[in-house]
């Protein structure tokens, strides 16, 4: 079994001001990791993935995470945020298991960012 | 080219009532996964559905139940409704590769929920 832990559930930052936001993961096996954002009164959007290689990883919007397999920590980063970054930010793991369909995502408890001006 | 869609987009049902949601995944998806997000806390996986047949199930009762259509699409069906159901109600599809690549999730708007 997978379990997420975002450490942090709102986050107050200044336009543009750097932002980190934490998220450590416990599986006893092999995972993937994902960063979902959800606006509000919207669904979940793909920020980007680490499945396996470089254990940097470019999202989109600016957004960039680090995989460290020892610290079991995926920590999403931004240099510059901009008002338009207010949302909730997921964290989110599947196993690497060869299944029939998709991998079902376990998710952390989200964490609020919100940019003041 | 249509992403996920979900219908209704809101929903007010009474405690002991049963509702049906449905959705549509993007095109060219044949993996429909349904995920519950109360107030305030992440997504929890339901079930997930391929092939027309319920292949992983999260820990739900089976008050919840789902079909898959040879479309692909989905329906998730909540009998016996309680108060605690309040939610919104996500759908993921996604295309299985037959193997274990980490593919990605796409979520639809979600169906809100509410039971009074």
């Amino acid at each position: 079994a997978q379990s997420v832990t975002q450490l942090d559930s709102q986050v107050p930052v200044f336009e543009e001001a750097p932002v980190e936001l934490r998220c450590n993961y416990s599986s006893s096996v092999s995972v993937y990791l994902f960063w979902y954002v959800q606006y509000p009164n919207q669904g979940l959007q793909l920020l980007l993935k680490y499945l396996s290689g470089s254990t940097l990883v470019k999202g989109i919007n600016g957004f960039e995470a680090e995989f460290n397999k020892s610290q079991t920590s995926f920590h999403l980063r931004k240099p510059s945020v901009h008002i338009s970054d207010t949302a909730e930010y997921f964290c989110a793991v599947s196993s690497v298991v060869i299944i029939q369909g998709a991998q079902k995502l376990v998710f952390g408890q989200g964490t609020r960012l919100t940019i003041n001006p | 080219d249509a992403g996920v869609t979900q219908s209704p987009t809101h929903l007010i049902k009474t405690r002991g009532q049963q509702v049906t949601l449905r959705c549509s995944p993007k095109s060219g998806h044949d993996t429909v996964s349904w995920y519950q997000q109360a107030l305030g806390q992440g997504p929890q996986f339901i079930f997930q559905y391929y092939e027309e047949e319920e292949r992983q199930r999260g820990n739900f009762p089976d008050r919840f139940s789902g079909h898959q259509f040879p479309n692909y699409s989905s329906e998730l069906n909540v009998n016996a409704l309680l108060l605690g159901d309040s939610a919104l109600y996500l759908c993921a599809s996604s295309l299985f590769t037959g193997q274990p690549t980490g593919e990605t999730q796409y979520f639809g708007p979600g169906t809100r929920l509410l039971v009074l």
